[in-house]
Formats: C-alpha cells, structure tokens, sequence
C-alpha cells in the first residue's frame, strides 16, 4: 500500500514551544527510524524502534527530545521547549525487518522552522 | 568526528556522460554500505547496497565499488542521465551494533546537465 505518511509536512513554532510530529511507517514494517536532516547536513540519526524491544535512543541530542511508537504502528516525536537549533527536516523511515541491511522506505519529512 | 564522509558538496556531468560519486569511511567495523537518492522535498528512497565480502555491486546504469583496505567506495552512473539530478547519501552500518543506526554523509549533489 501507501508509503511511509509524515504530518504535518510543515510546522512553524515559536521558541519555547512544544511540538509533535507524527509518522505512519509501512504496514507490516516492524522497525522505525528517526532521523533528522539540518540545513547544510547529512542524516543524523535520532531514534529507532524496532518491535517490542527498547528503542534505541542513542541519537536524541537532548531531554528536550522524546518519541513513542505504538505496538508496530503510528510513532510520534516530541520536542519539548523547541529552540532555533532545532530547525531542521525530521524524517521518518522504516523497514521490514528492522536490520540495518534491510534498505529503510522514507517518509517525505516534516520540515520544521522555529522562530 | 564524522564516521562517513563525502567529501565533494557538488558535482556536475554532461548527459550520457559517467557520474562518480565518493564516499570515505573510518569505522573498520562498518560491514554493509548504501547509497540513497533524494529529490528535493523528499525523503531519500534506496538506490544500492553493497556487503563488504563484495568489492562490486552491479544494477542496471549503477555500480558501487568498494575498496575496504583504503575504507572507501563510490557509486558509479553510466550513462548520467537528467532525472539523476538529485542529492546522493552514503550511509553506513556496522553489524553488531543497534541495527537501526544507519550512519549517513552530508551528501553530493549530482546535476546532469542536458
């Protein structure tokens, strides 16, 4: 069926404020990635959920910084008191088998602007 | 301290022309190497793969090549074509560690002028 399904696509937030982003990984895909793209960079990794395991949250870049995946489902990213360095185009992925040789499906991201 | 570096932003070729992308490595226990393709206000979508008990992959117009004792590889187009245009990602991984973690470079822009 669909792709991987990010929303919104864009979000403008004041510093300070908190924001959600959500994404719909492929069905039937057991692991989901999150990774983030900032202006000038390449992909940097945030967090990974794969089944009923504990995610691996080696890549959050601070407590401000926290996401949740639902059984195999729906996974949202939360930044709490979001400030100008967290601008960036958040990206989620996910895979079938939850390796890292197993090629990850993209959404088409969430591009965020604090002000 | 970047573990995947590519080290060209930018790169032009004339259409029909070979296009060759580089990517440089520092992690000896990186086992399995990818290159992704991004169009602008997309996610990156899977190109090719290589294990490293391989030195060349081969699909279609692309071959990767990799070279472990130098810790380097590239991604070969023939013939560039204009829809290649886009940005290309090497991305990393290392069996062993969180299997998630792909470990991606900036990027090099690839334009395929007509």
């Amino acid at each position: 069926g669909a792709g991987v399904s990010q929303s919104p696509s864009n979000k403008v937030t004041e510093k300070g404020k908190d924001v959600e982003l959500r994404c719909d990984p492929i069905s039937g895909h057991t692991a989901l990635y999150w990774y983030r793209q900032r202006l000038g960079q390449g992909l940097e990794f945030l967090i990974y959920f794969q089944g009923n395991s504990a995610p691996d949250k080696s890549g959050l870049p601070s407590d401000r910084f926290s996401a949740e995946r639902t059984g195999e489902s729906v996974s949202t990213l939360t930044i709490q008191r979001t400030q100008q360095e967290d601008s960036a185009v958040y990206l989620c992925a996910s895979s079938l088998l939850g390796q890292g040789i197993s090629p990850l499906h993209f959404g088409n991201g969430t591009r965020l602007t604090v002000t | 301290d970047q573990q995947v570096k590519q080290n060209s932003p930018s790169l032009s070729v004339q259409e029909g022309r070979i296009s060759i992308l580089n990517c440089d490595y520092t992690n000896s226990m990186f086992d399995y190497f990818l290159w992704y393709k991004k169009y602008p206000a997309e996610g990156p979508t899977f190109l090719i793969s290589i294990s490293s008990i391989k030195d060349k992959n081969e699909d279609g117009r692309f071959t990767v090549f990799l070279n472990k004792s130098a810790k380097h590889l590239s991604l070969h187009i023939v013939p560039s074509q204009p829809g290649d245009s886009a940005v290309y990602f090497c991305a990393a991984s290392a069996e062993g560690r969180s299997q998630g973690n792909l470990i991606f470079g900036k990027g090099t822009k690839l334009s395929v002028k007509p």
